[in-house]
């Protein structure tokens, strides 16, 4: 079965600091994984995704993620971090074959952010 | 960049009643829709996949008869919650897919925070 784990409820880091999300997956294949960010009460927004190529991807408001299939890890980091980047991170991973349904997304459970100044 | 849009943003109805939440996209085109619960602290559960035209596809342990999905158009989807009751209460987020998003593939609306008293 298919399976997004990320493994901190929270993570804590100061202003400035880098800071690292963490996201492990299982999927047979290669999949397609992406990062969204959740400011309170509001939809989910799109951050960065990985398809094929380069295991670092660049994606928006200065994050980046490293792709590691060996360890089968997709970890979102920042070089320093931003009291404005307090949110909700959710790591999601989606089959890539083209079946029914394919496009659907299995979202981990998410990690609260907390940048404190 | 693609807009979706959900109405309304917050609801508050009485148990036993029903209610409708609306998901739009403004500038693009969705050939499928999807429909998300999520509860606090929890990650997002995918309830259905709604494709315009035909009947929606429904999760494990999703009740059809209990959350009905329309996809009229192209650009709109609706979720109903028949006979609403205190266990129902929710953040609904909707996304819809865009064949020509590139990167982004699906977006996400802002959510619906449903309360059933």
């Amino acid at each position: 079965a298919q399976s997004v784990a990320q493994p901190e409820d929270q993570v804590n880091v100061a202003e400035g600091n880098p800071l690292t999300v963490k996201c492990t997956y299982s999927v047979s294949g290669n999949p397609y994984l992406f990062w969204y960010v959740q400011y309170p009460n509001r939809g989910l927004q799109f951050l960065l995704k990985y398809i094929t190529g380069d295991n670092l991807v660049k994606g928006s408001y200065g994050f980046e993620a490293e792709f590691n299939k060996s360890q089968t890890s997709f970890h979102l980091k920042k070089p320093s971090a931003l009291v404005s980047d307090s949110a909700l991170y959710f790591c999601a991973v989606r089959d890539p074959r083209h079946t029914s349904g394919t496009y659907k997304y299995i979202f981990g459970t998410g990690t609260r952010l907390k940048v404190l100044a | 960049g693609a807009v979706v849009s959900q109405h309304p943003s917050r609801v508050i109805c009485k148990s036993g009643t029903s209610v409708k939440i609306e998901c739009r996209s403004l500038d693009f085109q969705a050939t499928t829709m999807f429909w998300y619960r999520q509860f606090p602290k929890q990650s997002l559960m995918l309830m259905a996949t709604s494709n315009e035209g035909s009947k929606a596809t429904y999760e494990q342990g999703v009740e059809k008869d209990k959350f009905l999905i329309n996809h009229a158009s192209l650009t709109l989807s609706t979720l109903t919650v028949t006979s609403a009751h205190p266990e129902d209460s929710s953040f609904y987020i909707c996304s819809a897919r865009d064949p020509w998003g590139g990167l982004r593939e699906q977006f996400f609306g802002p959510g619906t925070r449903l309360t059933v008293l």
